[in-house]
């Protein structure tokens, strides 16, 4: 089945680590987004990438990092920068029909 | 920022019709209206879009008015596991990225 998967589901992290966020696609969408989700908040767009070796910042890219070497592949980077990362993060694959979104990763500060 | 509005929050009794307002008075003639929701803690799941048109799918109903600048959701059944938050967002998927304000959060009712 065609579809886009997140990992880890949960994910606990140091204060001064990097962790990375996978997601991966198998629908053959050009375009991958990221989002973060802060309780009772709507989403907020982190980076995303229309092309493989090509991707933008969105609102709040400030402490993260992406790449898009593979057309299937979008990892996100949550450095250390990022001074207050916990919260959930979404993937979506995108085609002109709309988004399929992952079922999401949440990550904590510990 | 968001180019829709909707209520915060709307409640509907089991098994009756859910309908969910949305105003985008300031819509561009190529811009889509489309609808997700987000059961809790799971990944936003897309629901039904239109351009002009009224649209049906085995899932809902969207009514857009003549003049583009609203539309209502429609649940002809709700069940409980419709509760969940409900995103109204006008743009077009294949362009830019879409913004999802923070939708309005509809509880079934037994």
């Amino acid at each position: 089945d065609g579809g886009i998967t997140q990992s880890p589901k949960y994910l606990f992290r140091k204060e001064g680590q990097n962790v990375t966020l996978s997601c991966e696609q198998n629908l053959n969408h050009d375009a991958m987004y990221w989002y973060r989700q802060d309780p009772g908040q709507g989403l907020r767009l982190i980076y995303y990438s229309q092309i493989v070796n090509d991707f933008q910042k969105g609102d709040i890219a400030e402490g993260y990092s992406v790449s898009r070497e593979k057309k299937e592949s979008f990892p996100l980077t949550v450095t250390s920068a990022q001074k207050n990362p916990t919260a959930f993060y979404l993937c979506a694959s995108v085609n002109r029909y709309g988004y399929t979104f992952g079922s999401g990763t949440r990550l904590t500060v510990v | 920022d968001a180019k829709t509005t909707q209520p915060p929050s709307m409640d509907c009794a089991e098994g009756r019709a859910a309908n969910l307002p949305c105003n985008h008075s300031t819509i561009s003639g190529n811009e889509y209206v489309y609808w997700y929701r987000q059961i809790h803690s799971q990944g936003p799941q897309y629901i039904i879009h239109g351009l002009k048109n009224n649209e049906t799918n085995e899932m809902a109903s969207l009514i857009i008015t003549e003049d583009r600048k609203s539309s209502t959701l429609i649940l002809p059944h709700a069940t409980l596991r419709d509760t969940a938050v409900y995103y109204c967002i006008v743009g077009n998927s294949g362009n830019t990225p879409l913004v999802f304000g923070k939708g309005t959060r509809l509880s079934v009712i037994a």
